[in-house]
């Protein structure tokens, strides 16, 4: 029961342009999301999170969008630079949930 | 160095044979969390403890994982008889206590079962 999917496994996006990464869940129970960051052989490095009570969260070249109807979010990342080629996951949690469910990652690649 | 500490970064280990990873959490946090990474997918949720209680612990925590948190600060994951599934990143993360704040990860053990 894949509870936070990301369906595209990857994206390339050229240099400067915008990059958003999609991220849908099922679990109505969820009000708390978190995007993280992955480069090879390390851990995953947290961007941005956004609560239920808001629809957007802004820092620096990161947005995070919220859709709770639509049970969804995304991550724009603009001007899209060749450092963030790497791998995003998606998180959710819930009250009393304690624990992170991720989704499969997305593969972001920037072009130059 | 005040981020969330894994030793070792890797292992290879005899199939078979018994394992022990250390992780030290951000010393501020009170919460830790084990996690398995295998290629191409998302961290999956292994167990997680509040000071040294354990709370929660995944159906894909098997009899032969145990995870401790003595005194409410570093804390050890054991593989027993590690087999060949057991291959994969193994990530610990570490938060505050609610609200809900962010967990930060380790770089995490690499083990490799052969």
């Amino acid at each position: 029961d894949q509870q936070v999917k990301q369906n595209s496994p990857s994206l390339s996006v050229q240099e400067g342009r915008i990059s958003i990464l999609n991220c849908d869940y099922t679990n109505s129970m969820f009000d708390y999301f978190l995007w993280y960051k992955k480069y090879p052989a390390e851990g995953p490095t947290f961007l941005i999170s956004i609560s239920s009570i808001k629809d957007k969260n802004e820092d620096g070249r990161f947005t995070v969008f919220l859709n709770k109807s639509a049970k969804h979010l995304s991550l724009h990342i603009v001007p899209s630079q060749p450092g963030d080629s790497a791998v995003y996951f998606c998180a959710a949690t819930g009250r009393g949930a304690q624990k992170l469910v991720f989704g499969q990652g997305t593969r972001l690649t920037i072009n130059p | 160095d005040t981020g969330v500490s894994q030793d070792p970064r890797h292992k290879i280990t005899k199939r078979g044979q018994n394992v022990t990873f250390r992780c030290d959490p951000i010393s501020e946090h009170n919460r830790l969390y084990w996690y398995r990474q295998t290629l191409g997918q998302g961290p999956e949720f292994l167990t997680y403890f509040q000071n040294e209680a354990q709370l929660e612990k995944s159906r894909l925590l098997s009899d032969r994982f145990s995870a401790e948190r003595p005194k409410g600060s570093f804390s050890t994951l054991e593989i027993q008889r590690t087999e060949q599934g057991d291959s994969a990143m193994y990530l610990c993360a570490s938060s505050q206590e609610t609200p809900w704040n962010a967990a930060f990860f380790g770089q995490g053990t690499r083990l490799t079962v052969v």
